[in-house]
């Protein structure tokens, strides 16, 4: 099983700041890294899928990067509406796993 | 548009089982898997299954082996999940999400609302 971990588990940022978010995997997964945003009490929404890919409505202040094993999610200019927690995703092969979770505050 | 329909909140007594259903509309049902996935209160998402709603075709997490059932009916474009043997531990939301495929793997590109299931005695 591919493990994914999340560094740092919590962040307290202000607004307009830049935020990066990393994504580790135990080993080479290659591009099949997704994002997911999920805010209290509401079901997780795609951000960035195949590591690097945006997903249309999501807001452009959002970009991903990364392959192999090291990952980033990138937010520039926090918006209050940011405050949630960041989850990723590896579908390179099963069992699907996800990281711990990044908790954002602003 | 895409939308997962769950059903609603369940409570039940340990050792009992639950099923939880996910209607899809807005799309081919037929076209894309359905995967399962739970999260505990407080807690970080864990991926329990798939199935393929054209060939019925399944795949478990080793941890649910021989305690989950993932079913459909394409008639109503409707997938089932069904979790036996429950303990308090199985207490979660449990979420039904859409696959969508590409050369680099599956991603979950619509998610249902999620459905809290209680385990208590």
């Amino acid at each position: 099983e591919i493990v994914l971990t999340q560094s740092p588990d919590f962040q307290s940022v202000t607004p307009k700041e830049k935020v990066t978010i990393t994504c580790r995997a135990s080993q080479s997964i290659g591009s099949s890294l997704h994002w997911y945003q999920q805010k209290p009490e509401q079901s997780p929404k795609l951000l960035i899928k195949y590591a690097s890919q945006s997903i249309s409505g999501v807001p452009s202040r959002f970009s991903g990067g990364g392959s192999g094993t090291d990952f980033t999610l990138t937010i520039n200019g926090l918006e209050a509406a940011d405050a949630a927690t960041y989850y990723c995703h590896q579908s390179s092969s099963l069992p699907h796993t996800f990281g711990q979770g990044t908790k954002l505050q602003i | 548009q895409v939308q997962l329909v769950q059903s609603g909140a369940e409570v039940k007594k340990p050792g009992a089982s639950v099923k939880v259903s996910c209607k899809a509309s807005g799309y081919t049902f037929t076209s894309y898997d359905v995967n399962w996935v739970r999260q505990a209160t407080g807690q970080g998402l864990e991926w329990m299954g798939w199935m393929n709603p054209n060939s019925g075709n399944t795949g478990y997490a080793r941890k649910f082996q021989g305690r989950v059932t993932m079913t459909r009916n394409t008639s109503i474009s409707t997938a089932y999940m069904e979790l036996s043997s429950l303990t308090s531990d199985d207490t979660a939301v449990y979420y039904c999400a859409r696959g969508w495929k590409s050369s680099s793997g599956l991603v979950f590109d619509n998610w249902g609302q999620g459905t809290l299931v209680t385990v208590s005695s």
